[in-house]
């Protein structure tokens, strides 16, 4: 079955450089989701987006932004890179649970995530 | 505020072992969801599991069995016979109806599994 593609897998920057990370969800599902997973640490929630729409916002610094376009794939912008931006990058995606009344209790599946490390 | 708590960093055991991987959590909502995630050392997020707060039966997968308890706000995860590929990191995550579809993780149990 098809899964959360995430591309690039690896990314090296330096240091104030920009990056893109780009997310293709499974087939039919139109919410996308975005993490942030530091050495060591659990994945954190930096936003989300419902039919192209940010439907919830996290812990995502304004250097960051992210949008979902439409073929529902979401790009995760990286502005003004710094040495703690190194982290796995993980995409999520999943049906109908974008909106914040969502009442489908269905689960979201990650992507394999993009190892973003900057120098 | 939701909060998910697993005390147990790290976890050794011998193959073949059972072994427990204890999930603690806290919300106000009266509707949630509960999720496991699997986290090989490719890194990886492998969904394993997801019950709601209304369904408090408990659930065997093969080699897995998940332990709800709504009175002690535990999700616990047991591995029978544990095999070397069973290690790896062990997430439990929370999801509250009215925080929007946002999870909440706990900090993870490294399991290892020696032969």
């Amino acid at each position: 079955a098809a899964g959360v593609i995430q591309s690039p897998r690896h990314l090296i920057k330096e240091k104030r450089e920009t990056a893109t990370l780009k997310c293709y969800p499974i087939p039919r599902h139109d919410t996308v989701y975005w993490y942030q997973q530091g050495p060591g640490q659990d994945p954190q929630f930096l936003i989300s987006f419902y039919e192209k729409m940010q439907s919830d916002k996290g812990s995502i610094p304004d250097r960051f932004s992210a949008q979902q376009f439409s073929d529902y794939h979401s790009e995760l912008n990286m502005s003004s890179l710094e040495l703690g931006d190194s982290a796995l990058y993980f995409c999520a995606s999943s049906l109908g649970l974008g909106d914040k009344t969502g009442k489908m209790n269905t689960e979201a599946f990650f992507g394999q995530g993009t190892r973003l490390t900057v120098v | 505020a939701q909060k998910v708590t697993q005390a147990q960093t790290e976890i050794s055991v011998v193959e073949k072992e059972d072994v427990t991987l204890d999930c603690v959590y806290e919300t106000r909502d009266t509707t949630y969801y509960l999720f496991w995630y699997k986290q090989p050392p490719s890194g990886e997020l492998v969904f394993l599991i997801r019950r709601n707060s209304f369904d408090e039966q408990n659930e065997i997968s093969g080699r897995y069995s998940w332990n709800f308890q709504k009175s002690t706000s535990s999700f616990n995860f047991t591995i029978t016979a544990s095999q070397v590929v069973d290690s790896a990191v062990y997430f439990c995550a929370l999801r509250e109806e009215t925080s929007g579809s946002r999870l909440t993780f706990g900090e993870g149990t490294q399991l290892t599994v020696n032969p």
